[in-house]
């Protein structure tokens, strides 16, 4: 499986864009890039997910780099519920090799008032 | 988004009975339900595969007899937990996805605490 590299913690201030970074080196062709993001005591919530393209929805932007070796979750306003851990993973498709997602152990990001 | 339940949120067992939770996906068939667990301060860990209709593959080191999965249903996995002990306690995380999607979706997990 391939594998993702986050900082472990970041902090942003309210109302700031933040730049939320992912290395993933060893990515292959076949894998989408994934991010969710986990509050405590609460099942990750997914934010968005692409494969070679940026992708826009609306809780947040994904910039992927045109070799695919690095990615960015951008998250336009920070607001307080925000606060999260963030994580980034690679997977594929269920019919490709069967949709398995491992968890690193994320970014959490801190909001500041 | 499609959403995925998990019942009971939490639940409090004596040490040696056995757990039921169960994991549906409300507005979508998922063929593929994951299960996975997770400690105080870690990262979620994945414990198996269920494919509807078939046996579940689980990932090294977890014990297929103590962790039980049954994928019946289109919109229904159920992992029991027998003989549970107090080292079993964590919150169990179920997520959901089909052939049609590109991504999973999670429930809200649930809080197990074997006395």
């Amino acid at each position: 499986d391939a594998k993702t590299t986050q900082p472990n913690s970041m902090e942003s201030n309210e109302e700031e864009p933040v730049h939320l970074p992912c290395n993933h080196s060893t990515i292959s062709g076949t894998d989408y890039i994934h991010w969710y993001r986990q509050l405590p005591s609460q099942g990750p919530e997914y934010v968005i997910h692409g494969l070679t393209s940026n992708v826009n929805n609306r809780m947040a932007s994904l910039a992927i780099a045109e070799d695919r070796k690095s990615s960015t979750l951008i998250l336009h306003r920070a607001t307080l519920r925000d606060a999260a851990v963030y994580y980034c993973i690679l997977g594929r498709l269920i019919y490709n090799q069967g949709g398995k997602l491992i968890f690193g152990q994320g970014t959490e990001l801190s909001v500041k008032p | 988004g499609a959403v995925v339940s998990q019942h009971p949120s939490w639940v409090i067992c004596k040490s040696g009975t056995s757990v039921k939770i169960e994991c549906r996906s409300l507005d979508f068939q998922a063929t593929t339900m994951f299960w996975y667990r997770q400690f105080p301060k870690q990262s979620l860990m994945l414990m198996a595969t269920s494919n509807e209709g078939s046996k579940a593959t689980y990932e090294q080191g977890v014990e297929k007899d103590k962790f039980l999965i049954n994928h019946a249903s289109l919109t229904l996995s159920t992992l029991t937990v027998t003989s549970a002990h107090p080292e079993d306690s964590s919150f169990y995380i179920c997520s959901a996805s089909s052939r049609v999607l590109e991504t999973q979706y999670f429930g809200p997990g649930t809080r197990l605490l074997v006395l």
